[in-house]
């Protein structure tokens, strides 16, 4: 079956550090591939996402790049802000499945230090 | 874009009670409807989808249920709450129609459940 697997957190960065969140999937078929953020308290919203192989999905200085080869979808960001500590899932959703369910990661959680 | 709407907000309950949380979709017709929860620190749990009013999957068994009375509308229910059944409940949309590529969904600001 689909599944993501994102890597454990808590990820603890200061101010300006490289961010990287790995994330890689299995998929029967050729899935659209998401990355979203939550905010405490709050729902989930789209950071980004990539519908085939090689696309990069960009927003807010984040970026990942949909590598079919390595079935991998990393999100990275160069320079990484307070306000960016949230928690970040990665998700599919694969037509081939026949359903209309999204596969979702556990969520990595990332803590930016002033 | 969609906009979800989900009261209450927040909900303290005592184990035994009912529950009826409500969700509302603007912004586009006939979509795919979701619920999810989300324990403390936890990932999401898909718990019911629709496709359609009166079509409802349940993905995981147990004292919860769900129903789309209309397109643009989808409520969770539960007749006896467990302290189990605690958690942030999440609604989701994505567009209707065929099964398609690209279609993100798009959440609501979810409601937060203690069951004492």
């Amino acid at each position: 079956g689909n599944s993501v697997t994102q890597m454990e957190g808590p990820v603890t960065l200061s101010e300006e550090a490289f961010l990287t969140i790995n994330c890689t999937y299995t998929a029967t078929g050729y899935p659209s591939l998401f990355w979203y953020v939550q905010y405490p308290g709050e729902g989930l919203q789209l950071l980004l996402k990539a519908t085939k192989a090689d696309d990069k999905g960009s927003n807010k200085g984040f970026e990942a790049t949909y590598r079919k080869e390595t079935t991998s979808f990393h999100l990275e960001k160069g320079s990484v802000q307070v306000s960016d500590s949230a928690v970040y899932f990665c998700a599919l959703s694969d037509p081939a499945s026949g359903t209309y369910k999204y596969i979702f990661g556990t969520g990595t959680r990332l803590k930016v230090l002033a | 874009s969609q906009t979800i709407h989900q009261w209450p907000a927040t909900l303290v309950q005592p184990v035994g009670s009912p529950l009826s949380l409500e969700c509302t979709v603007e912004g586009t017709s006939n979509p795919n409807l979701y619920w999810y929860r989300q324990a403390a620190g936890r990932g999401l749990q898909l718990l019911f989808y629709s496709v359609g009013i009166g079509q409802i999957s349940s993905e995981v068994p147990q004292n919860l249920s769900a129903s789309r009375p209309q397109d643009r509308q989808f409520i969770l229910s539960s007749k006896k709450l467990l302290l189990s059944d605690s958690g942030f409940y999440l609604c989701a949309s994505r567009p209707g129609g065929r099964i398609g590529f690209g279609y993100e969904q798009y959440f609501g600001p979810g409601t937060r459940l203690t069951v004492t």
